[in-house]
């Protein structure tokens, strides 16, 4: 079992639309949550950051923690097309460093 | 602006050849990573580094070294690549004052390896 699972799409939605991406988890001991945004043929970038459990919005990105499920989430209000890239969930640290673990990615396409 | 570049966009290389892929950060960042990303797996560290000359493997650094001179230089080496070794390698670093620090990409290699 992977230490992070993501559906890897694609999520296809009309613009304006919610876009909802989720991951789970299986170490317990993970205590960051990061969503990065990854554009075609660029790297990643930070997106949102959160440590517990609870919402936190950010504009029209809201990002969830359900740490007792061990399942985050990711919310997209008003969809644009511009919102089209492939999301990855990174969860640390991981026993020491700045070590990151990425789920797989979901490809989301926002149609005009 | 942090910016992480790397040294070539687009590789082909042949099996059984020595491939060096650098990476170079202007922010004076202390850590820094190498991963490779494929569809599905998602990126997946090879090793990284949390200061000059020290390194510490990731999750898959079989078939690979690196190497940290310099604190604004980190090195991939593929010492003898393979076929299996095709992917989009990704550089990062982030600050290392605290644990959960945000980690800056570079734009990527695609390596193909014939």
């Amino acid at each position: 079992q992977k230490e992070v699972e993501q559906d890897p799409g694609p999520l296809s939605v009309p613009e304006g639309a919610i876009v909802s991406l989720n991951c789970t988890y299986s170490n317990s001991a993970f205590q960051y949550f990061m969503w990065y945004r990854q554009y075609s043929r660029k790297g990643p970038e930070l997106l949102m950051y959160t440590y517990s459990s609870g919402n936190k919005e950010d504009g029209r990105f809201t990002a969830q923690v359900d740490k007792s499920s061990k399942y985050i989430s990711l919310f997209i209000r008003d969809s644009q097309p511009s919102d089209s890239a492939t999301y990855l969930c990174a969860i640390g640290p991981r026993a020491a460093g700045n070590k990151l673990t990425f789920g797989g990615g979901t490809r989301v396409l926002v149609k005009p | 602006d942090v910016k992480v570049t790397q040294s070539s966009r687009y590789l082909v290389k042949r099996t059984g050849e020595k491939v060096f892929l650098e990476c170079v950060q202007d922010m004076d960042h202390e850590n820094m990573f190498w991963y490779r990303q494929d569809p599905g797996l998602g990126l997946r560290l090879i090793y990284f580094s949390y200061d000059v000359k020290m390194k510490e493997k990731g999750d898959i650094p079989e078939g690979y070294s690196v190497s940290r001179e310099k604190k604004e230089r980190f090195s991939l080496i593929l010492e003898s690549a393979s076929t299996n070794q095709t992917s989009m390698y990704l550089c990062a670093s982030s600050p290392g004052t605290t644990v959960a620090d945000e980690q800056f990409f570079g734009p990527g290699t695609r390596l193909t390896v014939l």
